[in-house]
């Protein structure tokens, strides 16, 4: 079955990066974008961006421009999100997710239509001084 | 970026009740809209994708109907386990984004 395992909880201090890893299995790995997906404490759900995972392309919001590198190792199936320059608004569960998708009919062309179908367990990061 | 609102913020109802979340989304997004549950420290689970599709595995309870700006996820008569957050997503474009979610309670 589909799977995707996390890296465990990280406590960070202001200022300092941390690197998430995403390890995917049941599927081929490059056939489907990962997207990453946070959430502070109490809070709803935040969209960081993609990485196609069979490029290496990626698209990140704009919030975290500048700040946040998506990359994947397809030999080993997995994908990284690393942030850096860290503060305590970063605090939050990091949540990596595939991106399944239906084709569907955009004017005249087709579209892809994503929806996130399969989940990591979420990492903690923690950042505090 | 496309702001996704959604009603309401918070709910109580019984098991057996009929429930209906409504998210809008503030400009048209065809049927580019998914709607997930959350459960207390678990990761979000699709329910429904593009506006009306039935996620594999989802009970039939769910359903999904709208299009452009309005959307609406019903649930047919709670069971316990439906007890949860719920959130819609766009992805018509990027960044992607969430309504601010919606707390099932149990009256």
């Amino acid at each position: 079955q589909v799977q995707l395992v996390q890296s465990g909880a990280e406590v960070k201090k202001p200022g300092a990066s941390v690197k998430v890893s995403c390890r995917a299995s049941g599927y081929t790995f490059t056939d489907y974008y990962i997207h990453w997906v946070r959430q502070a404490p109490g809070q709803g759900l935040e969209w960081m961006g993609w990485i196609i995972t069979n490029s290496g392309g990626t698209n990140y919001a704009q919030k975290f421009q500048g700040r946040v590198t998506m990359t994947r190792d397809t030999s080993i199936s997995t994908a990284y999100m690393e942030l850096n320059w860290l503060t305590s608004d970063d605090t939050a569960v990091y949540y990596c997710a595939r991106g399944n998708f239906k084709t569907v009919l955009r004017g005249v062309v087709t579209d892809r239509l994503y929806y996130f179908d399969s989940w990591g367990q979420g990492t903690l990061v923690t950042v505090s001084s | 970026d496309i702001q996704m609102t959604q009603s309401p913020s918070s709910l109580s109802a019984s098991v057996g009740d009929r429930v209906t979340i409504t998210c809008r989304a503030s400009q048209s997004i065809t049927i580019y809209l998914n709607w997930y549950q959350q459960k207390p420290g678990k990761a979000p689970k699709v329910l429904i994708y593009a506006a009306s599709s039935l996620q594999s595995g989802v009970p039939s309870r769910f359903s999904g109907s709208g299009s452009g700006t309005d959307f609406t996820l019903t649930i047919s008569s709670l069971q316990p386990e439906d007890f949860a957050a719920y959130y819609c997503q766009q992805t018509y474009s990027t960044p992607y984004t969430f309504g601010q979610g919606t707390n099932l309670e149990i009256k």
